[in-house]
């Protein structure tokens, strides 16, 4: 079983704010760390793919870090706006080459407040 | 082009019915995986396909559930005599598959809704 932790599990922001929340993942074997973000009736939508210990992805206000050998990956929203408002989902991807199958955490679920 | 998409979007089921549900992966992935997410929990996986093959079902929770894949595209998942933990939403995804360059990046349909009542 692969534990994926996030946290907090869910949080209200006022607008404007900026927040980050926490993944943790197990850092043996390690293949690739995903970010997705999900909104209700709507397709989790892919945000960032991290494969590679330092790694820094930035999309917009939205970036993300990563750790392999601590396991741990930090998402960070500058400036929330209402529509950041959705269920941030972090996933983990282990043994290169194999089936790929993600392991997810349960979510940071924001809500930011106008 | 057309991103994964999936169907009925929602389906209420009485306990003790079979259910079916439909994904149509994109074009070209040869990978496709089912998940689900009950209320509480994270994604969780059930199984994966490669082609028409399934050499990755050990995320089924049960023998109630079976899936098949045809001509290495459509996929459905069937849930035998639903019961009420099923109630779910039930996510599917498809990547180009292991030779892929970047095989490992997924992509989600917008899942079915079940609810078994």
């Amino acid at each position: 079983i692969l534990n994926v932790e996030q946290s907090p599990q869910s949080l209200h922001v006022q607008e404007g704010d900026s927040t980050n929340f926490t993944c943790s993942f197990p850092s043996s074997n390690f293949y690739a760390l995903h970010w997705y973000r999900w909104e209700t009736a709507k397709s989790p939508e892919a945000l960032f793919v991290m494969t590679l210990n330092g790694d820094e992805k930035k999309k917009g206000r939205i970036s993300a870090t990563l750790n392999t050998k601590e396991g741990y990956s930090y998402l960070y929203i500058k400036g929330s706006q209402p529509e950041d408002s959705a269920t941030y989902l972090c996933a983990f991807t282990g043994g290169r080459g194999g089936n790929n199958r993600l392991a997810f955490g349960k979510g940071n679920q924001v809500v930011v407040i106008p | 082009g057309a991103g994964v998409s999936q169907s009925p979007s929602n389906k209420v089921t009485e306990k003790g019915k079979d259910v079916e549900l439909r994904c149509d992966p994109i074009s070209g992935h040869t990978a496709l995986y089912w998940y689900r997410q009950s209320l509480g929990q994270g994604l969780e996986f059930l199984i994966y396909f490669q082609g028409n093959s399934a050499p990755d079902k050990s995320g089924l929770p049960s023998d109630r559930f079976s899936a098949e894949r045809t001509g290495g595209s459509v996929s459905t998942l069937t849930i035998q005599r639903t019961q009420q933990e099923d109630s779910a939403v039930y996510l599917c995804a498809s990547s180009l598959g292991p030779e892929g360059t970047l095989s490992y990046e997924q992509y989600f349909g917008p899942g079915t809704r079940l609810t078994v009542t």
